[in-house]
């Protein structure tokens, strides 16, 4: 079954490091592919999104990702973390089968100061 | 402000009762979702609709009940539910059904008593 795996429900980082989420998919064909974050007590607002072209995609608060097919990964970076982006991140993948969005089970992020 | 909103934010509710949970968007989004979030599993699709059509129902029981009077408003009619029903649930709102980011709102948080 096409499914999206997520490494680590939890990720710690200090303020000013490097914040890496990753995600890997499972399919061949390349799919459509979402980064979400949810902040307590509210829904998902999306960070980013690749479909076609550039493979280095850019986001929303300093976040980007990459496209690796060679990898099937869409792995979640931003240089320097800050405290206000303490949150759940989900990745989100369409395998173009009627436009059903997959999700991962979340990675919780938290930023030590 | 997120363009799509949910109301109640907080229901409690006894398995006898009924209620209903509404979404809003206007956005001129013509996909509607209802997602279902329980603490540790990843994000579950419930219902999709499209230009007012119901176009998935991914196995839900009967006593969830969605309702779409127009592309614009969404409805969860809840009825007998089960204690482990209660969950965060998350109504979103695409432009299609292709690879169209979804929105979502903040979700109403269900505890079924």
């Amino acid at each position: 079954a096409q499914s999206v795996t997520q490494l680590g429900s939890h990720v710690s980082v200090s303020e000013g490091a490097l914040v890496l989420l990753r995600c890997n998919y499972s399919s061949s064909v390349p799919p459509y592919l979402f980064w979400y974050v949810q902040y307590p007590n509210q829904g998902l607002q999306l960070l980013l999104k690749y479909t076609t072209g550039a493979t280095l995609v850019k986001g929303i608060n300093g976040f980007e990702a990459e496209f690796k097919k060679s990898e099937t990964s869409f792995h979640l970076t931003k240089p320097s973390a800050h405290m206000s982006d303490a949150a759940e991140y989900f990745c989100a993948v369409n395998y173009n089968q009627g436009g059903k969005l997959i999700f991962g089970q979340g990675t919780e992020l938290s930023v030590k100061p | 402000e997120t363009g799509v909103t949910q109301t109640p934010r907080h229901l409690v509710m006894g398995m006898t009762n009924k209620k209903s949970l509404k979404c809003e968007q206007h956005l001129g989004h013509n996909a509607m979702y209802w997602y279902k979030q329980s603490a540790k599993k990843p994000l579950e699709l419930m219902f999709v609709y499209n230009f007012k059509e119901q176009t998935e129902n991914n196995s839900v029981p009967s006593r969830f009940s969605p309702e779409c009077p127009n592309s614009s408003h969404l409805f969860l009619h809840l009825h007998t539910l089960q204690p482990e029903d209660s969950a965060l649930y998350l109504c979103a709102s695409s432009l299609d059904r292709e690879n169209s980011p979804l929105h979502f709102g903040n979700g109403t948080r269900l505890t079924v008593t």
